[in-house]
């Protein structure tokens, strides 16, 4: 069953703009997990942040976790058309090792 | 990171028929999972492949219909069995390195 629900679904923005993603779960994690897919094709890690942790950086993404609301943004800085693609969040919980998915959100970054 | 070799990219196959895909990882994998992601939708796990005895397959996925091999620690097979036009999906293949997933390319399978 799906853990993580991306929020918005898709977003359309100009190049230059900065991109908010936002991922809420429902039980308790041990870490958070941002994946970009493009084209639908296979999906490139991006950024891993633990339980313990409340932000973390990697070049222009930052993620930011807030436990007591169950939720993490992803924010991509200076968007480039290159940027469009497919986010997911995926959760880690409990005794699994295997991250769970969210829907996703489908990110347009227009030239 | 890991290298992740999926093959074949894309299929187009008829109704009744079996594929097989293919997925080569390095070795510092130390899991192999396969996944579906239909159109427009997120990854659903079917199985984890595990080395030299059969898969462990989540709730709704069984191994007359998905029958997986791990012959070794880097190689894994996926069939998909007797395909309906509702197979038609990515299946994805990815292993584990340091609590982090990387994947294949996908192969993306048309049921006509």
């Amino acid at each position: 069953s799906q853990q993580g629900e991306e929020d918005p679904q898709a977003l359309s923005i100009q190049e230059g703009e900065n991109a908010t993603m936002n991922c809420s779960y429902k039980t308790s994690i041990n870490n958070l997990q941002w994946y970009r897919q493009n084209s639908g094709r296979g999906l490139v890690h991006l950024i891993l942040i633990r339980s313990n942790e409340r932000e973390k950086h990697s070049g222009r993404l930052r993620v930011t976790l807030d436990t007591s609301k169950k939720s993490s943004s992803l924010l991509i800085t200076a968007s480039r058309a290159a940027d469009t693609a497919s986010y997911f969040c995926a959760t880690v919980s409990g005794g699994s090792y295997i991250p769970t998915f969210g829907r996703g959100t489908s990110l347009i970054v227009h030239p | 990171s890991a290298v992740i070799s999926q093959k074949p990219s894309r299929d187009i196959c008829q109704r009744g028929t079996s594929l097989t895909i293919q997925c080569q990882v390095d070795s510092q994998v130390t899991m192999m999972f396969w996944y579906r992601q239909q159109p427009g939708q997120s990854l659903t796990l079917i199985a984890t492949a595990n080395q030299g005895s059969e898969a462990t397959y989540e709730s709704g996925f069984v191994i007359d219909k998905f029958p997986i091999s791990r012959p070794n620690l880097t190689f894994s097979t996926l069939t998909v069995s007797n395909m309906s036009p509702e197979d038609s999906s990515i299946y994805l293949c990815s292993g584990l390195v340091n609590e982090k997933l990387f994947f294949g390319s996908g192969t993306q399978l048309s049921v006509l």
